[in-house]
């Protein structure tokens, strides 16, 4: 079993709708992270969460650290919402440095 | 401010053949890490640097791949000699900070 695992690993939907993304994670972390990737490979840095819920434009991140599981929403989507996006765990590792475990991504499509 | 900057963007080798790709982190970032990313997975850490000493390369496949960064800024990363897996999406990212990460746009490479 992955240390992080995400859900769905597609979602489709259609522009405006309210999109949810879920990340549940095994081990004891310092820090979550939710990153965005367009095709071509860049990744984009979208939140770093420790507790409660931070909001950027029409992204929304919650965490719950006590279930280990954190939500990234999307309000009104659109189409240049199209990626994949990763949720990735920071943590201290054996070698004393912090440490980024990923889960495998969602792919998000908004259809116009 | 100049993002990480890597190159070459994409590169076709046979296997058994050589491959070097170059990074360029944001400048005074004094972390570099490189990641591979297999299709469909998230990337996974090969190499992390703290200026130009290796804090973490546990998961970097020694007998064929190295990594250096002389003077504590551009890094190369090779492989010698390449295999079939080794196909994947080379990723570079820095930091200033043990928290958020800057990903370059990463490095396609495709091992026939």
């Amino acid at each position: 079993k992955n240390e992080v695992e995400q859900s769905p690993q597609n979602l489709t939907a259609q522009e405006g709708e309210f999109i949810t993304i879920n990340c549940s994670y095994s081990v004891g972390i310092s820090a979550l992270h939710w990153l965005q990737q367009h095709p071509g490979g860049g990744i984009v840095s979208l939140f770093m969460l420790s507790s409660g819920k931070k909001k950027h434009g029409r992204l929304i991140a919650t965490i719950n650290i006590q279930e280990k599981h954190s939500s990234l929403h999307i309000t009104a989507s659109h189409p240049r919402d199209s990626a994949v996006y990763i949720c990735a765990v920071s943590r201290l590792s054996n070698f004393g440095n912090e440490k980024l475990t990923f889960g495998t991504g969602t792919r998000l499509t908004i259809i116009p | 401010e100049a993002g990480v900057a890597q190159s070459p963007r994409y590169k076709i080798i046979e296997k058994r053949q050589s491959v070097a790709f170059w990074c360029n982190p944001i400048s005074g970032h004094a972390t570099l890490y490189w990641y591979q990313q297999i299709l469909g997975q998230g990337p996974k850490l090969l190499i992390q640097f703290q200026n130009n000493g290796v804090v973490d390369d546990s998961q970097l496949p020694k007998d064929r791949f190295s990594a250096e960064r002389l003077k504590g800024v551009d890094s190369t990363l090779k492989i010698q000699p390449a295999k079939l897996e080794d196909s994947a999406v080379y990723l570079c990212a820095s930091s200033s900070r043990a928290d958020t990460q800057y990903f370059g746009p990463g490095t396609r490479l495709t091992v026939l």
